[in-house]
């Protein structure tokens, strides 16, 4: 089982949609959770992070999580084609290592 | 600031060659990072280092190694280069361990043939 794991994608949304990455992780342990965002040849880019269950909101980007489950999600309300991106699932440890899944490709259509 | 710097951006090795790839940030942060992208995959953690003078192993640290002389400069160095280390490398710094955001360098994209 992989430490972290997204669905696989690619994920197609038409604009003004909601769109639902989600991610699940195996470490109990883990302390911290992000999501990253990375343009076609680019770095990944910080978009959000969330370390207690429950909703965080920023914008049009909403951060899920629940530690009984093991699961992270990231909703993302009025989709725009500039959303078109890979979104990375990230997962820290105590010791300040982090762990990406294998992204999922969003493209939102106009 | 310039953030995270990383040299160079494109190189093309033959296989059983050296090189090191160098990264620099001029943000005072003590953890530093060197991670690896393959084509549609996520990040692995090559080595990572929580301050001057302290290096440890990530998922991948097979092939190369790493020095941390100075708070600014982590270099990632590859010896006697494989195909199978073609890939895209990223140079990422944080503050300290409980700091959120990584900053992300912009990449060296690495082809060995």
């Amino acid at each position: 089982q992989k430490e972290v794991e997204q669905n696989s994608g690619p994920l197609s949304v038409p604009e003004g949609a909601i769109a639902s990455l989600n991610c699940t992780y195996s470490d109990r342990g883990s302390q911290s959770f992000f999501w990253y965002r990375q343009y076609s040849g680019k770095s990944p880019e910080l978009i959000m992070f969330i370390y207690s269950n429950g909703d965080k909101e920023d914008g049009r980007f909403t951060a899920q999580l629940n530690k009984a489950s093991q699961y992270v999600s990231l909703l993302i309300r009025d989709s725009q084609p500039s959303d078109s991106a890979t979104y990375l699932c990230a997962v820290n440890t105590n010791a300040g290592k982090s762990t990406f899944g294998d992204g999922t490709t969003l493209t939102v259509k106009p | 600031n310039a953030g995270v710097t990383q040299t160079p951006k494109f190189r093309i090795l033959k296989i059983g060659q050296s090189m090191t790839l160098q990264c620099t940030q001029d943000m005072n942060h003590n953890y530093m990072y060197w991670y690896r992208q393959d084509p549609g995959m996520g990040l692995k953690l090559i080595y990572y280092s929580v301050g001057a003078g302290i290096t440890d192993k990530g998922e991948v640290p097979n092939g190369y190694n790493v020095s941390r002389s100075t708070t600014e400069d982590f270099p990632l160095r590859l010896e006697l280069a494989a195909p199978s280390q073609t890939s895209v490398y990223f140079c990422a710094s944080r503050r300290r361990r409980d700091s959120y955001e990584q900053y992300f360098g912009p990449g060296t994209r690495l082809t060995v043939t």
